[in-house]
C-alpha cells in the first residue's frame, strides 16, 4: 500500500439516497483530511482527523455530512439524503502528523454524481 | 474569510518555453507554509513545491521554482523548459490560520502545453 486509497472511484446515486465514501490513508499517517472539489473549483476543506483527538468538523457544509475514522486508520465519509449540489469529487489526504510543514498526500478521489 | 486567489483561470505555453502562474493569498499568521499542487486528469493531487514563509530564499525543485514576495503576499510558480507532461490544473494553497496542517486552496489554473 504505497499511497492513499479511496473507494469507490465513481459513484452514481439517486437524489435522497445515502452514500458512503471510503479512505485508506498511508500506513503510519496519523492525520487524515477530507476535501470536496466541485466542478471548476478548488478544494473545499470538510473535516480533519488527527490521532485520537476530536476531529475538526468545521468544514462540513450541513448536518447531512458526517465522517468517522475507526482505529485511527480507515475513514468513511457519509452523506445522508443526498442532493444534486453534493455532486463533486471527494478527495482524501493524509500526512504523517498533521503538522503545517508536512505536505499532504492525496488519493485519486471519488467522483460522486447525484441524479 | 481567508482566501487564495489565482487570477489566471487558463494559461498556455509552448513546449520548452517558460511560464509563470500567479497566486496571491491572505493570512494573519507570521509563519506559515505555501504549496503548489498539480492535478492531472487522473485527479490525484501531486505536490510540486512548497515554501516556508520565514525563509527568504525561494524554493526550487528541478524545473519548478517560486517567486515568494512575503510583503505582497504573492507566491508565483515558474515552470522552465515546459514539457507536455506539465499540462494539468495547478493549485496554490496556504496553511489555514490556527490550523494544524489544514490548507486553503485557490480555484486553480489550467495549464496547456503546445507541442
Amino acid at each position: 500500500g504505497a499511497g492513499v486509497s479511496q473507494s469507490p472511484s465513481n459513484k452514481v446515486t439517486e437524489k435522497g439516497k445515502d452514500v458512503e465514501l471510503r479512505c485508506d490513508p498511508i500506513s503510519g499517517h496519523t492525520a487524515l483530511y477530507w476535501y470536496r472539489q466541485s466542478l471548476g473549483q478548488g478544494l473545499e476543506f470538510l473535516i480533519y482527523f488527527q490521532g485520537n483527538s476530536a476531529p475538526d468538523k468545521s468544514g462540513l457544509p450541513s448536518d447531512r455530512f458526517s465522517a468517522e475514522r475507526t482505529g485511527g486508520s480507515v475513514s468513511t465519509l457519509t452523506i445522508q439524503r443526498t442532493q444534486q449540489e453534493d455532486s463533486a469529487v471527494y478527495l482524501c489526504a493524509s500526512s504523517p502528523m498533521g503538522q503545517v510543514n508536512q505536505p499532504q498526500h492525496f488519493g485519486d478521489g471519488t467522483r460522486l454524481s447525484i441524479l | 474569510a481567508q482566501t487564495v486567489t489565482q487570477s489566471q483561470p487558463e494559461m498556455s505555453v509552448q513546449e520548452a518555453e517558460t511560464v509563470t502562474l500567479s497566486c496571491t493569498y491572505d493570512t494573519s499568521e507570521s509563519d506559515y507554509y505555501l504549496f503548489w499542487y498539480k492535478q492531472p486528469p487522473s485527479r490525484q493531487m501531486i505536490l510540486v513545491i512548497r515554501q516556508e514563509a520565514y525563509k527568504q530564499q525561494n524554493a526550487t525543485e528541478n524545473r519548478f521554482s517560486v517567486n515568494f514576495q512575503k510583503a505582497a503576499k504573492s507566491f508565483s510558480l515558474k515552470i522552465s523548459d515546459s514539457q507536455l507532461g506539465d499540462a494539468a490544473m495547478y493549485f496554490c494553497a496556504v496553511t489555514r490560520e490556527g490550523s494544524q496542517g489544514n490548507l486553503i486552496f485557490g480555484k486553480g489554473t489550467k495549464l496547456s502545453v503546445k507541442p
